[in-house]
């Protein structure tokens, strides 16, 4: 049912730099800005990356944004045993009319 | 501090209806666009419906449309989803949500920045 594809999972040793991908089309990630969510286990997402590249105040530097075309990336430098958990791209889809999510990506920092 | 508590959750038969509540503070509610998001057990994220600051525009997912109504009460801070024709696929955590949106070097750009904790339907 998503309409943005996401690896269903990722994973990285403490300190390394792991990225995670969003895949979607012209009239979501192509003509509107991406933002990420991050969801820990049994807790409310919470936003991480909006804007395609902006963090909110608070998210640390260690997580960046970009997008080109039509796909869209999350990087996360420096993984910490904390940032062990659920992360999705969401995009505004202008022929659906609504508010679309990736499928999700579990990081696992190993 | 922004606050969204969400109530009105529970076990409801299918074909039932449930009325779900969201009682915002901290913020200006009317400026601002709102939504609800599920979260089916061990799934990922469903956008629902949103509404905008004025109520005055609604949409919604394929799979409520018809059956769900979203509402808010700018005089009371409220915002309110009004599920219908319940059926087995619509248990979730239901999450009340900000959101923020306008148009950026000519992108449209949305975005949920405050979500409220999230109230249980569970259709069996």
């Amino acid at each position: 049912q998503s309409v943005l594809t996401q690896p269903p999972s990722a994973s990285g040793t403490p300190g390394q730099r792991v990225t995670v991908s969003c895949s979607g089309s012209r009239s979501n990630i192509g003509g509107n800005t991406v933002n990420w969510y991050q969801q820990l286990p049994g807790t409310a997402p919470k936003l991480l990356i909006y804007r395609n590249n902006q963090r909110p105040s608070g998210v640390p530097d260690r997580f960046s944004g970009s997008k080109s075309g039509t796909s869209a990336s999350l990087a996360i430098s420096g993984l910490q045993s904390e940032d062990e958990a659920d992360y999705f791209c969401a995009a505004w889809d202008d022929s659906m009319n609504a508010y679309v999510f990736g499928t999700g990506t579990k990081v696992t920092v190993l | 501090e922004v606050q969204l508590l969400e109530s009105g959750g529970g076990l409801v038969q299918p074909g039932g209806s449930l009325r779900l509540s969201c009682a915002a503070s901290g913020f200006t509610f009317t400026s601002y666009a709102m939504s609800w998001v599920r979260q089916a057990p061990g799934k990922g994220l469903e956008w629902v419906s949103g509404i905008s600051g004025s109520g005055g525009s609604t949409n919604y997912a394929e799979s409520v449309k018809g059956r769900f109504t979203i509402s808010r009460d700018n005089a009371k801070n409220t915002l309110s989803l009004l599920m219908n024709s319940l059926t087995a696929d619509d248990t979730a955590v239901y999450y009340c949500a900000k959101a923020m949106n306008g148009y950026s070097s000519n992108f449209y750009y949305y975005y949920i920045d405050v979500w409220g904790k999230g109230t249980t339907v569970t259709v069996s």
